[in-house]
């Protein structure tokens, strides 16, 4: 079955640790994205690929990190610089083409004690 | 930081009613506008992608229309069921990167 894969589900780590969260998808997409919940907030995007090797600043990105050494991965890693990590991630590929629809993996909540 | 706005915030009707949700967004340097559903314990799937004015969308009981010159969508749902619960995005492009709203929280009871 085709998707996008994100773990783990949930995911506790103690203040100053630095954690990566994993994003794969088999759906052949050029495009993925990184997005941040918070209670009472709209998805607000962190880091964006539209290709391999290649990223860009989403509107929240201090403190954040991201790679895209292959075309199936996009992991983020939530650095000890980001104020107030605890959140709900979610991750999401694309097609390129404002006409096609974005496609979301299951997420991963990420408490810091 | 363009802006979506997303009306009401949460809505909650019984079984059988109809409702609908209205999602602003910016009228200039329009490209696209998609519908989410988000169920709980889920990921959100797309409903709708809509660019040109004036269109509608349909899909089974729940419908969407756009007025890209005013710059809003309204989506409709006919006789909702408790199935339809859930969280509602709209997201805009300019040819960037989407831009979610808050999003419309309903509720239906049976």
């Amino acid at each position: 079955d085709g998707g996008i894969t994100q773990s783990p589900k949930y995911l506790f780590r103690k203040e100053g640790q630095n954690v990566t969260l994993s994003c794969e998808q088999n759906l052949n997409h050029d495009a993925m994205y990184w997005y941040r919940q918070d209670p009472g907030q709209g998805l607000r995007l962190i880091y964006y690929s539209q290709i391999v090797n290649d990223f860009q600043k989403g509107d929240i990105a201090e403190g954040y990190s991201v790679s895209r050494e292959k075309k199936e991965s996009f992991p983020l890693t939530v650095t000890s610089a980001q104020k107030n990590p605890t959140a709900f991630y979610l991750c999401a590929s694309r097609l390129t083409g404002v006409l096609n629809e974005q496609f979301f993996g299951p997420g991963t909540r990420l408490t810091v004690l | 930081i363009l802006n979506v706005e997303q009306s009401p915030q949460s809505l909650h009707v019984q079984e059988g009613d109809s409702t609908n949700f209205t999602c602003s967004f910016p009228s200039s340097n329009f490209y696209a506008l998609h519908w989410y559903r988000w169920e709980t314990a889920k990921s959100p799937e797309a409903l709708f992608v809509m660019t040109l004015n004036g269109d509608e969308k349909k899909k089974g009981r729940i419908s969407a229309t756009l007025n890209t010159k005013e710059g809003y969508s309204y989506l409709y749902i006919k006789g909702s069921q408790p199935e339809d619960s859930a969280t509602y995005l709209c997201a805009f492009t300019g040819n960037t990167p989407l831009v979610f709203g808050k999003g419309t929280r309903l509720s239906v009871i049976a």
